[in-house]
């Protein structure tokens, strides 16, 4: 079955980067884009931008522009989400979450079926 | 301050019906019907629920539905259950420049 499994749980300080995996299985990595989503602790969700798999093209939400970069690598069908400068407000699950279609570009519907697991990233000195 | 705008909370009798709105703009709600609604459990994965307005994906109970009226789109659930009291999120596409927006999430209480 189609599966997102993504890393541990980090605690960073601020002014760090964390670099969050998810790998993926159950279907053909490159076919279908990638999104990350994040959510601070009892608030709502949070777009950060999207990857293609296959070119490793990317968008980013114009929030995270200049200090988040996602990478992928198409050996192990995983990708990767690292943000830096990293702040108390930055405390959050991180979430990555498969297009539901394949499509063609990056702007994909945001259709987003499966999720992984999610990944707590703790800033905190 | 999130994009698309949602009730804070909505709550419902089992049987009963629900409607949770989204507002947006003509940027994203009013001019694509790539609308999409996400339920999420306390600690779980958000999960897709209504797609491209109106659509559900196979698994999906039929009691959850979807429709959208210049820039306000809106979820339906009917027959609450209560396994239906969960946070519930609507998502726009909003042009190749912003590509997504979310909106602040909405909590639904079977009472």
């Amino acid at each position: 079955q189609v599966q997102l499994v993504q890393s541990g749980a980090e605690v960073k300080k601020p002014g760090a980067s964390v670099k969050v995996s998810c790998k993926a299985s159950g279907y053909t990595f490159t076919s279908y884009y990638m999104h990350w989503v994040r959510q601070a602790p009892g608030q709502g969700l949070e777009w950060m931008g999207i990857i293609n798999p296959s070119g490793g093209s990317t968008s980013y939400a114009q929030k995270f522009q200049g200090r988040v970069t996602m990478t992928r690598d198409t050996s192990t069908s995983t990708v990767y989400m690292e943000l830096s400068s990293l702040r108390s407000e930055d405390t959050a699950v991180y979430y990555c979450a498969r297009e539901f279609f394949i499509c063609s570009s990056t702007s994909c519907p945001p259709e987003f079926d499966p999720w992984g697991q999610g990944t707590l990233v703790t800033v905190s000195s | 301050q999130s994009a698309l705008t949602q009730p804070a909370s909505v709550s419902g009798s089992p049987g009963q019906s629900i409607t949770i709105s989204c507002t947006g703009t003509s940027s994203d709600v009013g001019s694509y019907n790539l609308v999409s609604w996400y339920q999420q459990h306390p600690g779980k994965a958000p999960k897709l629920m209504i797609y491209e307005v109106s659509k559900r994906p196979s698994g999906v109970s039929n009691r959850f539905s979807g429709s959208k009226s210049g820039n306000t789109a809106s979820l339906t659930i009917s027959g609450l259950q209560a396994e239906d009291e969960a946070d519930y999120y609507c998502c726009s596409y909003a042009g190749s420049s912003t590509l997504v927006v979310f909106g602040g999430g909405t909590k639904l209480t079977v009472l």
